[in-house]
């Protein structure tokens, strides 16, 4: 089934330590984002990236980095955590070449920092 | 800065007719969009608007005034279903999407 899975689908982890989020997506989209979603706030983006092998800083990228080593990819990862990222994790993707277009979400991975 | 505005939550019964609106002020202009979220679940898309006017869309319809920085999401013949947080969002110059806070409808028998 065409979409995009995210990994875990929640987690409870100690601050200080080190996570990844995973992202994948089977459409061939060019773009990819990270957004957090926290009550009474909208969605703000974390990093995003137009295309395989680059990369860019979104509103609230601090704490946060991510990589893109093909298509498919896209892992958010939080270097040390700490208590005020906990939050609802979504990624997404779009297809880019296709100028302005509607972005596709993953079902989003919870994260509590303790 | 760049602001989205909408309201927190609304009420309606099902099947009545509701307007949720969106107002926005942002760095350029590249469409707005409407998504629609379940509780607990991922935004799904319902709408793009880039000029202005009205797009409809089965019972669902969207407006856009460019000049007034104004869109509203139209939903009709209101269904259980359509319980869930509508998102309003504002493409900018850099081609992000900027979010509005989202609206709770709940739809009362």
């Amino acid at each position: 089934i065409a979409g995009i899975t995210q990994a875990p689908t929640s987690q409870i982890l100690a601050a200080g330590r080190r996570m990844t989020l995973r992202c994948t997506q089977d459409m061939r989209h060019n773009a990819m984002y990270w957004y957090r979603q926290d009550l009474g706030l909208g969605l703000r983006l974390i990093h995003y990236s137009n295309t395989a092998g680059t990369t860019g800083k979104g509103e609230v990228p601090d704490g946060y980095s991510v990589s893109r080593a093909n298509t498919d990819d896209f892992p958010l990862t939080l270097a040390s955590a700490v208590p005020s990222q906990t939050s609802v994790y979504f990624c997404a993707s779009s297809d880019g070449l296709a100028g302005v277009s509607e972005q596709f979400f993953g079902p989003g991975t919870r994260l509590t920092v303790l | 800065g760049q602001n989205i505005d909408q309201p927190t939550e609304m009420t309606a019964t099902e099947g009545a007719i509701v307007q949720i609106n969106c107002t926005y002020q942002t760095s350029g202009f590249n469409g707005l969009f409407w998504y629609q979220q379940h509780a607990g679940e991922a935004p799904t898309f319902l709408s793009y608007n880039v000029l202005d006017g009205l797009e409809e869309k089965g019972r669902f319809s969207s407006f856009l005034s460019r000049s007034k920085g104004y869109s509203y999401l139209l939903l009709k013949e209101l269904q259980m279903k359509d319980s869930a947080s509508y998102l309003c969002a504002v493409m900018d110059s850099n081609y992000q999407l900027i979010w509005g806070a989202g609206t709770k409808l709940i739809i009362k028998p």
